[in-house]
C-alpha cells in the first residue's frame, strides 16, 4: 500500500495570505495525485487532478505541483471561503487507492 | 458531472446488515466507475469498494473484502454496496462517488453524493 503523509497537520493563515500544502507519497506515483477541499459537514470536492490540472469551475487561485513522491497545493490568495481540510489521494496503484490524512487551514 | 444521492444509513448491531443506495442523474451512468469512500467520525476518507460501468468488474479495500459487496443496476442508474457483518470500526459516513474518466476504474473521484452515515453499535 503507498502512504500518503500531508503536512502540516494544521495550517494557520491570515485572509489574503499565500498558503503551500504539501503531500508526500511513499513510492512515486508518477502524477497520479489528485487533491480535495472538504468543509465540516460536506462531501469533498475534487480541486485538482493529473497533480497539477485544476477541476471545471475552480477558481485560479488553486494550483497544484509535484510529481513522483512529492506534490504541494498552493492558494495563492486565501479568501474566507478557503478555509477547510484538504486531503491528497493518489490513484497510481489501483485498486489500492489511498488519501492522505489531511491537513486543516484554519483562520489566523 | 452529474448529481449522487445516498441512502439506506442507519443504526446496526454488530453482526448486522446494511444496504446503501447511491442514485445517480445528469450523466449517461453506465458509461462510469463508481466507488464507495467512506469517512470514520473525525477521520480522514478511506476507499471501500469499486466498479466498472457495466458491473462486471468489481474491487475491494482489504478492510471490506468478503463482507461488502458491490453492485450497480444501469437500468435504475442506482449503485449498491451490500453490507454484511458489520463491525464497530465500519461506522462511518459513506460517499458514493463517480470515476469522472470513464467506465474503466483507476482515477479520482467528481462528483461525490452528500454522504449516509452508518453507525455500527449495540
Amino acid at each position: 500500500e503507498i502512504v500518503m503523509t500531508q503536512s502540516p497537520a494544521t495550517l494557520s493563515v491570515s485572509p489574503g495570505e499565500r498558503a503551500t500544502l504539501s503531500c508526500r507519497a511513499s513510492q512515486s506515483v508518477r502524477s497520479d495525485l489528485a487533491w480535495y477541499q472538504q468543509k465540516p459537514g460536506q462531501a469533498p470536492r475534487l480541486l485538482i487532478y493529473g497533480a497539477s490540472t485544476r477541476a471545471t469551475g475552480i477558481p485560479p487561485r488553486f494550483s497544484g505541483s509535484g510529481s513522483g513522491t512529492e506534490f504541494s497545493l498552493t492558494i495563492s490568495s486565501l479568501q474566507s471561503e478557503d478555509f477547510a481540510t484538504y486531503y491528497c489521494q493518489q490513484y497510481n496503484n489501483w485498486p489500492l487507492l489511498t488519501f492522505g490524512g489531511g491537513t486543516k487551514v484554519e483562520i489566523k | 458531472e452529474g448529481q449522487l444521492l445516498e441512502s439506506g444509513g442507519g443504526l446496526v448491531q454488530p453482526g448486522g446488515s446494511l444496504r446503501l443506495s447511491c442514485a445517480a442523474s445528469g450523466f449517461i451512468f453506465d458509461s462510469y466507475a463508481m466507488s464507495w469512500v467512506r469517512q470514520a467520525p473525525g477521520r480522514g476518507l478511506e476507499w471501500v469498494s469499486g466498479i466498472s460501468g457495466s458491473g462486471g468488474s468489481t474491487y475491494y479495500a482489504d478492510s471490506v473484502k468478503g463482507r461488502f459487496t458491490i453492485s450497480r443496476d444501469n437500468s435504475k442508474n442506482t449503485l449498491y454496496l451490500q453490507m454484511n457483518s458489520l463491525r464497530a470500526e465500519d461506522t462511518a459516513v459513506y460517499y458514493c462517488a463517480k470515476d469522472p474518466r470513464g467506465a474503466l476504474p483507476a482515477n479520482w473521484f467528481d462528483p461525490w453524493g452528500q454522504g449516509t452515515l452508518v453507525t455500527v453499535s449495540s
